[in-house]
């Protein structure tokens, strides 16, 4: 069976600081990849997602997100964060039939 | 404006005492699905349609159970809560089925506290 880990449970960063959220995911075949997140009191949205092609993915509100095959990996980046991003965030993966997510990082931005 | 509806948003129930929770959408996608989400963990998937096609879960407990009368409304029922059910409970959709990676939509969830 798959499954999705995110090793960092809570982040709190300063305004302006750089982000990188961990997703490392078990499964040996083809999977499409996906980051939601879940803003204070809001449902849950998708910020970017991984089918195929180029492995650098671009989202909304400056979020990026890598995929490495060889790491199994899709973290996500910001170059520089604001408050408003303040909100958890999780990785999921699909392969096969269901969509299966990791615990979630709650990320604080301190402004 | 609202794509997937869930109603009521928090919801109190009796040990025991069933209750029943409904998402509507209006994306006209055909498949719906149920997340059951605990405290600081992940959503977990309880089961989905396809259309009315149910697809159970093979862990979700005999407890749950989903309708899907028509292509806009779901509910899900748990007919006898306990206090372990207590949880959010999210209910998403996406056009073509999960085997396609295809993007789910959610609902704001309902918060379900079980006294």
């Amino acid at each position: 069976a798959q499954s999705v880990s995110q090793h960092n449970h809570h982040v709190i960063l300063s305004e302006a600081a750089s982000l990188e959220l961990g997703c490392n995911y078990s499964y040996g075949g083809t999977v499409n990849l996906f980051w939601y997140v879940q803003y204070p009191g809001q449902h849950l949205q998708l910020l970017l997602k991984y089918f195929s092609g180029d492995p650098l993915v671009k989202g909304i509100k400056g979020f990026e997100a890598e995929f490495i095959k060889s790491k199994f990996s899709f973290n996500l980046r910001k170059p520089s964060v604001q408050w408003s991003d303040t909100a958890e965030y999780f990785c999921a993966v699909n392969a096969g039939n269901m969509l299966t997510f990791g615990g979630g990082t709650r990320l604080m931005v301190k402004p | 404006d609202a794509m997937v509806i869930q109603n009521p948003r928090y919801q109190v129930t009796q040990f025991g005492k069933p209750v029943t929770l409904s998402c509507s959408q209006t994306l006209n996608h055909n498949v719906m699905y149920w997340y059951q989400q605990k405290s600081s963990q992940a959503p977990k998937l309880l089961f989905h349609y396809y259309d009315k096609d149910f697809n159970n879960e093979a862990d979700t407990p005999d407890n749950f159970q989903s309708r899907r009368p028509n292509t806009s409304f779901c509910f899900l029922d748990i007919r006898s809560p306990g206090l372990g059910d207590a949880a959010m409970y999210l209910c998403a959709t996406s056009r073509i089925g999960p085997q396609t990676g295809d993007t789910q939509y959610f609902g704001p969830g309902t918060r379900l506290t079980v006294l």
